[in-house]
């Protein structure tokens, strides 16, 4: 059965700092991962999608990397900013369905 | 972009009403929907897929009775909470794909939020 963690669970930083969110997941046969950002009471936002053939994708300050044999990906953010302040939540694709990590709360400070 | 739309986005309704939501592919056919709930400060979990024309794929521990889903068209799936109580209170967001290879990114409507009283 396919668990996916995020660490850390919440995370408090002062703008401009450069992040790193983590994801593992216990079973590496996965077509793709996908973070998400969710604002409080509202839907996902897609962010970047990484197919199990990939190492890395980037979108402006954002870059994601997988390690599928090891399970892991990570997000990283460039030169934070009160905006990016929300959840985040990472995704595996298996068979048919998505698995949804954790999340990690992330406030940016001004 | 792939755009979906969920309906409605907030609604608060007695003990024991049935509750519809709606999730509507804008721009592409959806040949797959996913129905997640969400309690506050969780994640996503998933309630089961429908596929277009043929029955859903309940997860281990939803009640299908409960949970009614409808995926008459390529664009619109239905979920109907039946009979709701306050324990079904909660952010229900749905999700499509197009096409059923596991290479398919899913796309998601902004959730509703369901408040039984």
């Amino acid at each position: 059965k396919q668990e996916v963690t995020q660490i850390p669970a919440a995370l408090s930083v002062p703008e401009g700092e450069n992040l790193v969110l983590n994801c593992s997941f216990t079973d590496s046969a996965i077509y793709n991962l996908q973070w998400f950002r969710q604002d409080p009471g509202k839907g996902l936002t897609s962010l970047l999608l990484i197919q199990s053939s990939q190492r890395e994708q980037t979108s402006g300050r954002l870059n994601a990397s997988l390690d599928k044999s090891s399970g892991r990906s990570t997000l990283y953010i460039a030169a934070s900013q009160p905006g990016d302040s929300a959840t985040y939540l990472c995704a595996v694709r298996g068979t048919y369905k998505y698995i949804f990590g954790t999340g990690t709360r992330l406030k940016v400070l001004a | 972009g792939a755009v979906v739309s969920q309906h409605p986005s907030w609604v608060i309704c007695k003990s024991g009403t049935s509750v519809k939501i709606e999730c509507r592919s804008l721009d592409f056919q959806a040949t797959t929907m996913f129905w997640y709930r969400q309690f506050p400060k969780q994640s996503l979990m998933l309630m089961a897929t429908s596929n277009e024309g043929s029955k859903a794929t309940y997860e281990q521990g939803v009640e299908k009775d409960k949970f009614l889903i409808n995926h008459a068209s390529l664009t619109l799936s239905t979920l109907t909470v039946t009979s709701a109580h306050p324990e079904d209170s909660s952010f229900y967001i749905c999700s499509a794909t197009f096409g059923t290879g596991g290479n398919q990114p899913q796309h998601f409507g902004d959730g509703t939020r369901l408040s039984i009283l």
